[in-house]
């Protein structure tokens, strides 16, 4: 059960958009759609911002999207605010019904 | 609102047991599966166990399977987690999250504010 793959670090300044990515294989992440995105502030719980690939949940800013293409799923966050600089993760379900998350990504608002 | 408020957490000796307990409020707790997710100091976070609504199945992460057992009372709304031959690297900050589903999904919509365990001689 390796950790999906995901950058450390990207970086944007106010107003432009950024995209994480997320890598695994055929037995998770390019199985299913039941790829999820959360986002966590400094001692915070997670907050989930992507559900089932490409879905919000209800309060979540439209800035907010997610996609998957074959093995690798991405979130874009467009529009930069201060507010969204935080850790975010990937998740995915996987072919033996457990889960993984990635390594965590930090989002530096510049 | 949905609430989860975990409890049992504490410093433990290496290869002793701790039980963590998660009570839920707000929503239909037996019409959820429910998941532990844990993160170690400064580090990620690391998904731990899931089960399903009616607690009919259970999966568990390679690095706790046949350590720990995940159980739920639907009755009282309270998710557990039995940990047992705990080591060092099993302290960490340790989250139940409800799913969006009855089963598992990986959408964790709802998360608790943890219960901080620490494994330490």
């Amino acid at each position: 059960q390796s950790a999906l793959t995901q950058p450390a670090s990207v970086s944007g300044s106010p107003g432009q958009s950024i995209t994480i990515s997320c890598t695994g294989t055929s037995s998770d992440v390019g199985g299913y759609n039941y790829v999820s995105w959360y986002q966590q502030h400094p001692d915070k719980a997670p907050k989930l911002v992507i559900y089932d690939v490409s879905n919000r949940p209800s309060g979540v800013s439209n800035r907010f999207s997610g996609s998957k293409s074959g093995n690798t799923a991405s979130l874009t966050i467009s529009g930069l605010q201060a507010e969204d600089e935080a850790d975010y993760y990937c998740s995915s379900y996987t072919s033996t019904n457990t889960v993984l998350f990635g390594g965590g990504t930090k989002l530096t608002v510049l | 609102q949905v609430q989860l408020v975990e409890s049992g957490g504490g410093l433990v000796q290496p290869g002793r047991s701790l039980r963590l307990s998660c009570a839920a409020s707000g929503f239909t707790f037996s019409s959820y599966g429910m998941h532990w997710v844990r993160q170690a100091p400064g580090k990620g976070l690391e998904w731990v166990a899931v089960i399903w609504y009616d607690g009919s199945n259970k999966y568990y992460a390679d690095s706790v399977k046949g350590r720990f057992t995940i159980s739920r009372d639907n009755s009282e709304n309270t998710l557990y987690l039995q940990m047992n031959s705990l080591r060092a690297e099993d302290t960490a900050l340790y989250y139940c999250a409800k799913d969006r589903q009855l089963v598992t999904t990986a959408g964790l919509d709802c998360w608790g504010q943890g219960t901080l365990v620490t494994v330490s001689s």
